[in-house]
């Protein structure tokens, strides 16, 4: 049975960096074109994705956040760790992560259940 | 603005059949046979419906299914039914630069 669930703060303050966890389950992210990737979806709004990290250590990114994101993770711990730095309120969403297959254009087979994040002072 | 446009709103009644379109460029859907397709009922996680422009994923009912042309991928649900009732949401594979495109979404509802 696969599983991801996603962990980190529910409120952050204005500037200050954001650092999501997805630990996960029922995969391997040693396994040959497996990966995991961040989305989120603010209050009533589409989902944006964020980035993607694969089993080569191969990472791509929102080219609209690309500097404010950076992807790692850690293979044995089975987590995928997210940071954006300096968040402002429209930052606020619910933030998921999800398993992604890199030989099928980056599908997101599984998705955890997301995690809200509210971005306030 | 999403990179790829969805309509924002589909409807029909139960048992009639509805399709939703997902207009990308040469540079995504055009290009690639990647386009995937997700349904996502309120307060969820979005679920995977079906990839590789027309490849259902495992349990998704045959009611679902996908199509592209140039630029446009479609979605097609036939024998609505209430559990359609969600957004649905188009995204394709776009090369190694911007890598994934995701769509503005659509709201599906069931007369």
């Amino acid at each position: 049975q696969i599983t991801l669930k996603e962990s980190g703060p529910t409120l952050v303050k204005p500037t200050q960096t954001l650092t999501l966890t997805c630990t996960f389950s029922g995969f391997s992210l040693s396994t040959s074109g497996v990966g995991v990737g961040w989305i989120r979806q603010p209050p009533g709004k589409a989902l944006e994705w964020l980035a993607l990290i694969f089993w080569n250590d191969d990472e791509h990114y929102n080219p609209s956040l690309r500097n404010r994101l950076t992807i790692t993770k850690d293979t044995s711990k089975n987590q995928v760790l997210l940071t954006l730095a300096d968040v402002d309120p429209v930052d606020t969403a619910t933030y998921y992560c999800a398993r992604a297959f890199y030989y099928i254009g980056a599908a997101l087979s599984d998705w955890g259940q997301g995690t809200l994040v509210t971005v306030s002072s | 603005q999403s990179a790829l446009t969805q309509p924002p709103s589909a409807s029909g009644s139960p048992g009639q059949s509805v399709t939703i379109t997902c207009t990308g460029s040469s540079s995504d859907v055009g290009d690639y046979d990647h386009v995937s397709w997700y349904q996502q009922h309120p307060g969820k996680a979005p679920k995977l419906m079906i990839s590789e422009v027309s490849k259902r994923r495992s349990g998704v009912p045959d009611r679902f299914s996908g199509s592209k042309f140039g630029n446009t991928a479609s979605l097609t649900v036939s024998g609505l039914q209430a559990e359609d009732e969600a957004a649905y949401y188009c995204t394709s594979y776009a090369g190694s630069n911007n890598f994934v495109v995701f769509g503005g979404g659509t709201k599906l509802t069931v007369l």
